[in-house]
Order: C-alpha cells, then structure tokens, then sequence
C-alpha cells in the first residue's frame, strides 16, 4: 500500500526563520511530488511540484527530493505570519493512480 | 484559464436526507475528477475519481455515490445522510494522462454539517 507520511505537528518558528516541512513515502518507484497549502477553512492549494532529485526553488519556498532516501522536503525562508498554515505533501506514485497525500503539518509562524 | 466550481458553500442537513453536490470544470476537455473529503483536523480521504464519463471508481465503500454524467460534471449523492458524513468536501481536477505531472486543482470546498 502506498503511503505519505508526515509530522502533524505543530511546527511553530519565530518570523523570519526557516521552517522546515518532511514528508517521507513508501515507494520507490514513486514519479512526482507536491506540496500544497491549506489555509483553515479553505481549501488546498499547490505551492511547489518536484520530479528530479534535488533543490527546487520558488520565491522563498525551495523543495528538496531525496528519490534514495524517498524523502522530500519543503523548506520556507524567512517565515512570514502569513505562512501559518497546514502543509499537505502529496506523491504520484505510478499508472493510472491517484495522488497519495499525507496528513498535513501544521506550521505556526509567530510574530 | 481553467476553473473549478463548486457548491453550495456551506450546507447544513438532517440525518437521513438526501444530498447531492455537484462540481463543474471549465477551460479544460477530458479532465481527471475527484472527490475528497476532509473531517475536522484530519487529512483528505478520497472517495471517488472519475477518468471519464460514466467511469467511476470508489476507494471509500459507505453511502455515498458518484456520477459523472457529462465530462467536465461531477456530483457526489446520498441517500441518506449519516452524522459520521459531516466534513468539508472537495472537488478535485487533473489533467488526464498516466503520470500526473501537475497536480491537482481543488475547488473551494463544501462544509456540509448533518445534524
């Protein structure tokens, strides 16, 4: 079975830091990746998507995969209040399949 | 630019009523559908996805139902409503193809209470 895992949390980092997301999954052959955003009460949204070993970066979010280690990360620089939400990764693992996601962390950005 | 409705909103029902929520996409032919949903505090479960007209496949087996009876039209049924249904519903496309390369859209979402 293919599963998404990651730290509820909460993560809570002062503003201006760097909050750093997990997620880990359980297949190898597993082809693209997302991280999504949701906002209490709203729905998810997608912030960054990832394919190649590597860093991929965007603004102030860069994402990290580790295909070896089947582990991919999202790291959010210079952490705004605004930031504070649940962060959902998600992994396409292979045929016609849905995306598996994983349970959110919860990131808290204190001012 | 391809956008995904949904609705109602908000939706507050008695147990064992009926329901029905439906989902439209625009500006995309032959899209990937999906419904999720969501309890308090809790990750998305998906419930149904649908990869063509008529084609659906359940991942959840309870009382809910799907159907997509146009292509860019997809709509999640009970018959009777459970207290255990309560949650946010979601509304899923994807750009259909085998390997999903750019995510998915979600719609904005439906809260359903059953009281």
């Amino acid at each position: 079975q293919k599963e998404v895992e990651q730290n509820s949390g909460p993560l809570s980092v002062p503003e201006g830091a760097i909050a750093s997301l997990n997620c880990t999954y359980s297949d190898r052959v597993s082809q693209s990746f997302f991280w999504y955003r949701q906002y209490s009460g709203k729905s998810p949204e997608l912030i960054m998507s990832i394919y190649s070993n590597g860093d991929k970066e965007d603004g102030r979010f860069t994402a990290q995969l580790n295909k070896a280690s089947q582990y991919v990360s999202l790291l959010i620089r210079d952490s705004q209040p605004s930031d504070s939400a649940t962060y959902l990764c998600a992994v396409y693992f292979q045929g016609n399949t849905p995306l598996v996601f994983g349970k959110g962390t919860r990131l808290s950005v204190i001012a | 630019s391809q956008t995904i409705h949904q609705w109602p909103a908000t939706l507050v029902q008695p147990v064992g009523s009926p329901l029905s929520l439906e989902c439209t996409v625009e500006g995309t032919s032959n899209p990937n559908l999906y419904w999720y949903r969501q309890a308090a505090g809790r990750g998305l479960q998906l419930l149904f996805y649908s990869v063509g007209i008529g084609q659906i496949s359940s991942e959840v087996p309870q009382n809910l139902s799907a159907s997509r009876p146009q292509d860019r039209q997809f709509i999640l049924s009970s018959k009777k409503l459970l207290l255990s249904d309560s949650g946010f519903y979601l509304c899923a496309w994807s750009v259909r193809g085998g390997r999903i390369i750019y995510g998915y859209t979600f719609g904005s979402g439906t809260r359903l209470t059953v009281v």
